[in-house]
């Protein structure tokens, strides 16, 4: 079955740029979602459709991909951005989505 | 305002059966792709199923196996997940949520736990 790969964890200080990866090899052509779930809460969409920003998420998140690699970005890491980040995507068929297996976002 | 609430879990010996429910309300649920989604205890996240607009095509994972089937009722606004021959390793916490991919709004989710 299709996967898609994270780092199990990314620390930056407050103020520094933070980059998780995502990997999958059917991302050339298909796009990448990103979710940021804090602890006891949903999860909620902040990257969609590779380097889309959703309406009220802060423009320090951004996305991109190439080749097999997503990539979302967070410039200016706040400590209230501290949590588990999900990317999510497709096969190639269109019909099975898969998460990746989350990175834990430290900010001190 | 959007909410989604999920009801319907709880504890269930392995091999059992439960039925989730999602109630949805303040948007044109038959206009949009509905998803289950599911977290394990501690664990990552995990797509479970998701059905069309209406309901003609529907798709899982493939673990599944064919134990747990997604239903939707339009005229209900309600979104099902009938799950059979449950395992402990169904034991988790059930999102319902709107969209396909690009996710935008999920309920709290219900906790499903398989247990003897």
């Amino acid at each position: 079955s299709y996967e898609l790969t994270q780092p199990p964890s990314v620390s930056v200080s407050p103020g520094q740029t933070a980059r998780i990866t995502c990997s999958g090899d059917a991302l050339p052509k298909k796009y990448a979602y990103w979710f940021q779930q804090k602890s006891g809460q949903a999860p909620v969409l902040v990257i969609y459709e590779d380097s889309k920003r959703p309406s009220g998420i802060p423009e320090r998140f951004s996305g991109s991909s190439s080749g097999t690699m997503a990539t979302l970005t967070i410039s200016g890491a706040q400590v209230e951005d501290e949590g588990d980040y999900y990317c999510y995507s497709t096969d190639s068929s269109g019909n099975h989505w898969v998460f990746g297996g989350g990175t834990k976002l430290t900010v001190l | 305002e959007v909410q989604l609430v999920e009801s319907g879990g709880g504890l269930v010996q392995p091999g059992g059966s439960l039925r989730l429910s999602c109630a949805a309300s303040g948007f044109t649920f038959s206009s949009y792709y509905m998803s289950w989604v599911r977290q394990a205890p501690g664990k990552g996240l995990e797509w479970v199923a998701n059905i069309k607009q209406d309901g003609s095509e529907k798709y899982y994972v493939d673990s599944l196996k064919g134990r747990f089937t997604i239903s939707r009722d339009n005229a209900k606004n309600s979104l099902y997940l009938q799950m059979n021959s449950l395992r402990t390793e169904d034991t988790a916490v059930y999102y319902c949520a709107r969209g396909r991919a690009a996710i935008d709004y999920w309920g709290q989710g219900t906790l499903v736990t398989v247990s003897s």
